[in-house]
């Protein structure tokens, strides 16, 4: 099994609402990421989970909340969101090494109206 | 830090014909660098790394990519291109952030588009 599942595919949020992103690998990846992608530009890294532990966070606003319960699931917590915030998610799974390529998943189409 | 640079913004080729996607590469030590491809409304798919070893690395779909150290590139190619792999794709590299911790930093993108 080599797919990683985003849920929901869709999300429209207002800027009050608080709403939370789903992630779940069972490749037995140790390492996890949460990226933003704006249309047709590269993925921007937020954040990185190795071993369940938070171990890069790339200066992201804190109305972004990430969370490893295990290390299948990656969730990602959204609280008073901007506009601009409005963008694809991915999540992306890989071996800790960073030798190792990464899996992503289809996405979160978040629109913050 | 690490970076990669994808100098075309879009590439068009007819089907059939060989394609080329460019990506050179600035980084200090050995350089560990990633294909990516994304289709529409689609995360990123893994084509192919250069970690070490043969210059010419084959990956999915029939891709592969040249490993250049005196031009300090990794292009990606194909012989023969199909209107299918008309999609987004990303040259990535290992990188370092300011906490130490390694990442990919990712080239800003190239759209390729294969004409029937």
């Amino acid at each position: 099994d080599t797919e990683v599942t985003q849920t929901p595919k869709h999300l429209v949020m207002g800027m009050t609402n608080k709403k939370s992103l789903k992630c779940e690998q069972h490749m037995g990846h140790r390492a996890m990421y949460w990226y933003k992608q704006k249309a047709k530009k590269p993925p921007e890294l937020m954040f990185v989970y190795s071993y369940e532990k938070l171990s890069i966070n790339e200066s992201v606003p804190s109305r972004f909340s990430p969370e490893c319960p295990n290390s299948s699931l990656l969730n990602l917590h959204l609280h008073a969101l901007q506009p601009e915030d409005s963008a694809l998610y991915l999540c992306a799974s890989s071996q800790v090494t960073i030798s190792y390529e990464q899996y992503f998943g289809p996405g979160t189409r978040l629109t913050v109206t | 830090a690490q970076s990669v640079a994808q100098p075309e913004d879009q590439v068009n080729v007819a089907e059939g014909n060989p394609l080329t996607v460019k990506c050179t590469y600035s980084v200090s030590g050995n350089p560990y660098l990633f294909w990516y491809v994304q289709y529409p409304n689609r995360g990123l798919q893994f084509l192919l790394k250069y970690i070490t070893g043969d210059n010419l690395v084959k990956g999915s779909y029939g891709f592969e990519a040249e490993f250049n150290k005196s031009q300090t590139s990794f292009h990606l190619k194909k012989p023969s291109a199909l209107v299918s792999d008309s999609a987004l794709y990303f040259c990535a590299v290992r990188d370092v952030n300011s906490g130490g911790y390694q990442k990919v930093t990712f080239g800003i993108g190239t759209k390729l588009q294969v004409i029937p």
